[in-house]
Order: C-alpha cells, then structure tokens, then sequence
C-alpha cells in the first residue's frame, strides 16, 4: 500500500517567482485536501477537492494560489508572485468517501527568500 | 464554527510515567474527533479517532481518549510513556456532513526524559 506522496519535499525560491507542488494520493481514494502548517502551528485547511472538482476554499487561499485536480488522481498546488509569509509547510491529504480518516503525504517546505 | 484548544505547547514527562495531553473543543453540532501525532521529520499519522461510537476510544501504541460532551473534551491518555512517544500531537474536530475538512490544535510537543 503506497502512502500519499508528494514533490518536491523542499523547494526555496526567492520571492516573485511562482512554484507547483504536486501530490499523488492513495490510488483509491477520491477525496482531497490541502493543508498548510506553519511553524509552530497546526495545520490549516486551504481546499477539497471530491474527484475532480474544487468543492471548497478557505479565505487563507488568495487568488495567487490555484489548485487543481484535473483528471481526479493527482493534484497541484501553484502559487504565484510568492512572498515571504507563504514559507510553510504544504500538506496533502486523501481518504476514501465512505471513511472519516484522512491520510497525510509527508509535505513539501515552501522557503521563500 | 468548530475550533480546538491545546491546553500546554509543551508537556514534559518520566520515561514510564502516565501521559495526559489536554484537549477542549467547540462545535455547533456533534463532531467527529481525532488526535493525530507528527514524529520529527515525518507525516501526519491518526492515533485515533471518535465518530460517536463508544465515548473511550482506544489508539495505536497504547494511547486512548474520552470524550466528554458535558466537558467539551478530547484529552489523550498512555498509562506509561516510552521514549520513542516524543513527538507532537494535535487535536482535531471535524463536523459531521460537511466534507470534512480537518480543523486542528496548535499542538503539544511531549518530550520524555529517563
């Protein structure tokens, strides 16, 4: 049983520049979520994705981040013109629809310069 | 609107003493509950979980938790601490008919020295 995984694990940038994140999930798993965890801090909910489509989105999502999950399976995280307070921790999580247990990815550090 | 409060950032233990990590939430309507723990350098790994079965919910690695509605409480027990139980630990609440999108604590990172 693969877990979720997602790339890169790290990425620095320096501020401006845009970065994609991908996540692959459990293979059987429809639901998606990303989250971000900032230091010190739990994580945070950002969106949900059931299959294919975007059913939610926090506030903490400004319109430079985009998600996407296009064909149900894999997803991507873009943020554009990155700042400094995006530096974080950027979690993946699925599970399957008839379960409440979401299983995590091990994340990808965001460090903007 | 849900929240959680973690009662402690940091909860220092003895090698076999009994953990207790104290955990309080807010929800308009019944939650689902959960305590996941976070090992240095590594995922995000559900200990347990209450969906509103039995009200004593048992967990990996000896770990259990009660729920208590009249207390709006979640705390998370191990009769006797390991070392390898340093890591840290969140509180979640998530509502029920919603899509589940998880709500966490800040966390309580319990160290256990010899």
């Amino acid at each position: 049983d693969t877990g979720v995984s997602q790339d890169p694990r790290h990425k620095i940038t320096k501020r401006g520049q845009n970065v994609t994140f991908r996540c692959d999930p459990i293979s059987e798993h429809n639901r998606l979520y990303w989250y971000r965890q900032t230091l010190g801090q739990g994580p945070e909910f950002l969106t949900y994705f059931q299959n294919e489509a975007q059913l939610e989105k926090s506030r903490l999502l400004s319109d430079r981040f985009s998600a996407e999950r296009p064909k149900g399976s894999f997803s991507t995280l873009e943020i554009q013109r990155t700042e400094q307070g995006d530096s974080a921790m950027y979690l993946c999580a699925s599970r399957r629809s008839d379960s409440t247990e979401q299983f995590f990815g091990p994340g990808t550090r965001l460090t903007v310069l | 609107a849900q929240s959680v409060t973690q009662l402690g950032s940091h909860v220092s233990v003895s090698e076999g003493a009994l953990v207790l990590l104290r955990c309080n939430y807010s929800s308009s309507v019944p939650p689902y509950l959960f305590w996941y723990v976070q090992y240095p350098n590594q995922g995000l790994q559900l200990l347990l979980k209450y969906t509103s079965a039995a009200t004593l919910v048992k967990g990996i690695n000896g770990f259990e938790a009660e729920f208590k509605k009249s207390e709006t409480s979640f705390h998370l027990t191990k009769p006797s601490a390991h070392m390898s139980d340093a890591a840290e630990y969140f509180c979640v609440v998530s509502v029920k008919g919603g899509y589940n999108k998880l709500i966490f604590g800040a966390g309580t990172r319990l160290a256990v020295h010899p």
